[in-house]
Formats: structure tokens, C-alpha cells, sequence
């Protein structure tokens, strides 16, 4: 079976500071992993793919296959950056498995 | 730019009756899938859906969830007779025959009393 486990519910920054939202995956597979933007009453969005390895709106991932992580990183956090984020697995089908998401909040 | 549109943004329905959720993805996409997300709870894979037929569903698609696509354009998730546990945010998805991408609809909130 397979799991994203996401164990940050909320983080806080102040604008500028850097920015770790955690994720975890357990798949017994090749694992393709995305990340998914949700900001305040806006739908679902992809962000970034691990495949593509693109830096997008200053956001990087990587996937380590020995830690089974796939974090989402930015070195200076901005106030626009605030949504929730969902880290997210594709199985052979294109189904995907979500984590439980974090919320972003960058404080002024 | 063309989005997924979902109709109505919100349903109240009462404990026993049928609902029909409606999409209506971007012309060119092929594959088309619905999520739902319990409030406070995670987003969850309920189908997949490709050439007419259901390629994937999750163990919560039971025998009360159907979907079809009637006009070649709609795509439509059916609850036949929804519990008080079918109150969540049910999201329509679709990508084309070339992408990996999955684009979201803004989601229909059914409130079941």
C-alpha cells in the first residue's frame, strides 16, 4: 500500500526566513512524487514534480530514496508564498495519494 | 486558460437521497478522476475514468458511487443513497494523453443532514 505522510499540520515563518515542509513516502514501487499548492480559495494546483527537478516560484524538492523523503524547500519565504501544501504519490494508474497537507503561514 | 469547472459549488442533501455531482473537464483531456476530502481529513482517490469505462477506484467507491460521462462532456460522480459520512469536498480532476498533470476543479461541498 502506499502513504505520504506529511507531519507538519501548520508551520509558521516570518517573510524571508527558509521554509522545510516535511514529507515521508512508503511505496513498494518507483515512486513519482509532486507537490501541490492550495491557496486561499483557489483550487489544487501542481507546484513541482520530482522528475522535472525546476526550481518553481523559488520552491526545489528532492527525492531521497534511502530517507523515503520528498521535502519542499525555499530559502526566503514571502508572504504570497501562504497556502496549503500537499505533497503527493502517483501509482502506476495516475491515481494519486495524498498527504494530509500543511499549512503555510508566512507572517510580515 | 481553460479550467475545470464543477457545478453546483455546494449541495445540501438530505440522509438517504441521491445526488449527482457534476464537472465539466477541458475539451482535450481523456482521463478524468474525482477525489474527495472530509473536512480536516485528507484528499482521497475515489476513480479513474478513461474511454467510458472506471480504470481505478478506491475501496471507498462502493456500490452507492457510480460515474459516467452522458454528453461526451460532463463527467459525473452519483451517490444512490448518501450516509451523513458523505459529507466532504469532492474535487474533479482530468489531464490529457500527453501529460502527467492532473487540473483540479474548485470542488463541490456536499453537506449531508
Amino acid at each position: 500500500a502506499q502513504r505520504v505522510t506529511q507531519p507538519e499540520k501548520l508551520l509558521s515563518v516570518f517573510k524571508g526566513a527558509p521554509v522545510e515542509l516535511k514529507c515521508n513516502y512508503s511505496y513498494s514501487g518507483s515512486p513519482e512524487l509532486f507537490w501541490y499548492v492550495q491557496y486561499s480559495r483557489q483550487r489544487l494546483q501542481l507546484l513541482l514534480r520530482h522528475i522535472s527537478r525546476e526550481s518553481i516560484k523559488g520552491f526545489t524538492a528532492d527525492l531521497n530514496k534511502g530517507e523515503t523523503s520528498f521535502h519542499l524547500k525555499k530559502p526566503f519565504a514571502q508572504e504570497e508564498d501562504s497556502a496549503m501544501y500537499y505533497c503527493a504519490l502517483k501509482n502506476a494508474g495516475n491515481m494519486l495519494t495524498f498527504g494530509g497537507g500543511t499549512r503555510l503561514m508566512v507572517k510580515p | 486558460e481553460p479550467e475545470v469547472t464543477q457545478t453546483p459549488s455546494h449541495q445540501v442533501t438530505q440522509m438517504g437521497q441521491e445526488v449527482i455531482l457534476r464537472c465539466v473537464p477541458i475539451s482535450n483531456h481523456l482521463y478524468f478522476y474525482w477525489y474527495r476530502q472530509i473536512l480536516g481529513q485528507k484528499v482521497e482517490f475515489l476513480v479513474s475514468f478513461y474511454n467510458n469505462e472506471i480504470s481505478e477506484k478506491s475501496e471507498i467507491f462502493d456500490d452507492q458511487f457510480s460515474v459516467e460521462r452522458p454528453d461526451g462532456s460532463n463527467f459525473t460522480l452519483k451517490i444512490r443513497s448518501t450516509k451523513l459520512e458523505d459529507s466532504a469536498m469532492y474535487f474533479c480532476a482530468g489531464r490529457d494523453s500527453s501529460s502527467y498533470e492532473q487540473y483540479f476543479g474548485p470542488g463541490t461541498r456536499l453537506t449531508v443532514t
